[in-house]
Formats: C-alpha cells, structure tokens, sequence
C-alpha cells in the first residue's frame, strides 16, 4: 500500500481556490488516487478520485500529472464549512489514511 | 447522509471486557471495511469483508474480529480491552465495483 505525504495544515480565506498537494511516490500500477474530507466525530466524506490527467465534480478537482507520484487537490472558492481534515489515498480497496490536511478557512 | 448506521453512537467499557460493535449499510453493498480512528490520527484499516467472508486485515490482533452478514450489517468484535483500544470505530461500505467507500458516523468507545 502506497505511502502519502501530504501538508500537516493549511490556512486559506473564504472565497479563494486551495490547491493540496499530495506526494504518494510507490504509487502502484492499478492504485488509484482517491480524497476524502472529515468533519470533527464524522466518518470522512468521499470528494473524488481519479487515476491520471485531470477530474473534476461538482465540489473539486484533481490534478494527475503522468507519472502518478503526486496529486493535487483543487477545491474552488472555498467557505468556513469547508474547514475540515482532507485525506489523500493512493489505494482502492482497503483504504490507507495518513495524518491529513487540516484546512482552515478564515472569514 | 451515507445510508450506513453504526451503534451504539458511545460506549464505555472497562479493561478486559468485550464490545461488539455494529453497522447496517446500504442494500446492495457487499464490501464492508472496519477503521480504528485514534484522537487525532486519521483511520487505521483493521479488516474488510466481502460476501461474508474475511478479504483482507491491517495490522490489528486476533482479538479484533467481525461478521457479516446476508442482511448487509456486519460486527465488529473487540476481546480482552485495553486502554489504547480506545477511540472512534468507522465502518464503511461500498457498492460493487464501485470507488467510493461509504462511512457511518463511527462509535466513540472508551476504555477505563
């Protein structure tokens, strides 16, 4: 199971893009790249995943560049309730959650 | 909302008792995942089910075990407690074939 390493934390203000950045270098071949957002005592909140090139729903997108070994997550004009912690996952099945992005959105 | 419930929502227990946790998801899912979420920490993997049977574990002893059953719920079952099995229990299920894997909202167990 690939290993992720992404930011501890991150500050941003309401209204502006958040881009998290998410290095996952053993990537294996038939893993894909899956975000997950977690509110305070919730079960964390599928948002997207992909395998390569780009993304998009309708709460974010996910930039693969071709070699696979990083990510990132883009979250477009962002507002407080998005504060949470965003895990990136480099596996499918049986999940691999690191220590996450804890997102601060200023008023 | 998930579809997935999980009970009880809090429990506390006393070391070196057992706990049976549980978890009902949606129709049609037949891959349920057990996570151990300590304060702080995102989820741990502890073991997934498919079709009833055992189809993959982290790193967790043989003291934790499960059940799943035809009905879509599934068990969780904790032996001999200890003080760090203290922590938020997930359980999540997933569709078939399906990427997203769906959380409850957990089970707050604390050992004294």
């Amino acid at each position: 199971l690939a290993k992720t390493t992404q930011p501890i934390s991150m500050d941003s203000y309401e209204g502006q893009e958040v881009n998290i950045t998410c290095s996952h270098n053993n990537i294996a071949t038939n893993d894909y790249i899956t975000w997950y957002q977690q509110f305070p005592s919730q079960g964390p909140r599928f948002i997207i995943q992909g395998y390569k090139t780009k993304v998009t729903n309708e709460v974010a997108s996910l930039f693969i560049p071709a070699d696979r070994k990083s990510s990132t997550l883009s979250l477009p004009r962002v507002s407080l309730s998005d504060t949470a912690v965003y895990y990136c996952l480099a596996s499918r099945r049986q999940l691999t959650f690191g220590s996450g992005t804890q997102l601060t959105v200023l008023p | 909302e998930t579809g997935v419930t999980q009970s009880p929502t809090h429990l506390i227990k006393t070391r070196g008792q057992q706990v049976t946790l549980r978890c009902s998801s949606q129709s049609g899912h037949n891959t349920v995942s057990w996570y151990q979420q300590a304060l702080g920490q995102g989820p741990q993997f502890i073991f997934q089910y498919y079709r009833e049977e055992e189809n993959g574990r982290g790193n967790f002893p043989p003291r934790f075990s499960g059940l799943q059953f035809p009905n879509y719920s599934s068990e969780l079952n904790v032996n001999a407690l200890e003080l760090d099995d203290s922590a938020l229990y997930l359980c999540a299920s997933t569709l078939a074939g399906g990427p997203e894997q769906y959380f409850g909202p957990g089970t707050r167990l604390t050992v004294t």
